[in-house]
């Protein structure tokens, strides 16, 4: 079956312009999570759907950024005002339910790059 | 915190040769997941191995394999018989077991890894 897959897969953002980042999880995967990928490091947390309840946003480094899923399928991740230090690949996951046994599938991820 | 770090930020291999990744990680808890993940060029990340804490028998998969030393905290990644496919970024990862957030991946920082023909 199709995969995580998110769009667009590349996005140029002029500083302050805002931008939203999709993300269409695995059919009937109830877990979905968004990680941030800096240039050179690891994927970071950002923040954790289950079904259309965010159940933790805490990784979510400013009041900028803002995500929803309201209908517990598809998820898009906002950053308002978008600042240099944003510019990073973002990563969308999702699993088939929650818990530490259950893999996460992640998409191809969306390169922003704020100018 | 959890923290998990991967010391080489680099390293090569040439093909059909054997190559060890190293990951080191520091937590309190004692239900945990430990997995390696693969990042070639196109950037979508594959699960490789995964490692359940409470498993004394290291995990393998085909050429793959990891060494698991939970009292030393350490879980390097073992690449047998090195592919040209095999090159990509490796990240080391961690997952507490129980709880309220065992949901939550905690990545190390990656190793780049080059298979030379």
């Amino acid at each position: 079956g199709a995969g995580v897959s998110q769009s667009p897969r590349y996005k140029v953002a002029k500083r302050g312009q805002d931008v939203a980042l999709r993300c269409d999880p695995i059919s009937g995967h109830v877990s979905l999570f968004w990680y941030q990928q800096a240039l050179g490091q690891g994927p970071e947390f950002l923040t954790y759907f289950q079904n259309e309840a965010q159940l933790d946003k805490s990784g979510l480094p400013s009041d900028r950024f803002f995500a929803e899923r309201p209908e517990g399928s598809v998820s898009t991740l906002k950053i308002q005002r978008t600042q240099q230090e944003d510019s990073a690949v973002y990563l969308c996951a999702s699993s088939l339910a929650t818990g530490a046994s259950y893999e996460q599938y992640f998409g191809p991820g969306t390169r922003l790059t704020v100018t | 915190a959890q923290t998990v770090t991967q010391s080489q930020p680099e390293m090569s291999v040439q093909e059909a040769e054997t190559v060890t990744l190293s990951c080191t990680y520091d937590t309190s808890e004692s239900d945990y997941y430990l997995f390696w993940y693969k990042q070639p060029p196109s950037r979508q990340m594959i699960l490789v191995i995964r490692q359940e804490a409470y498993k004394q028998q290291n995990a393998t998969e085909n050429r793959f394999s990891v060494n698991f030393q939970k009292a030393a905290k350490s879980f390097s990644l073992k690449i047998s018989d090195s592919q040209l496919g095999d090159a990509a970024m490796y990240f080391c990862a961690y997952k507490v077991g129980s709880g309220g957030s065992n949901y939550k991946l905690t990545f190390g920082k990656g190793t780049l890894l080059t298979v030379n023909p």
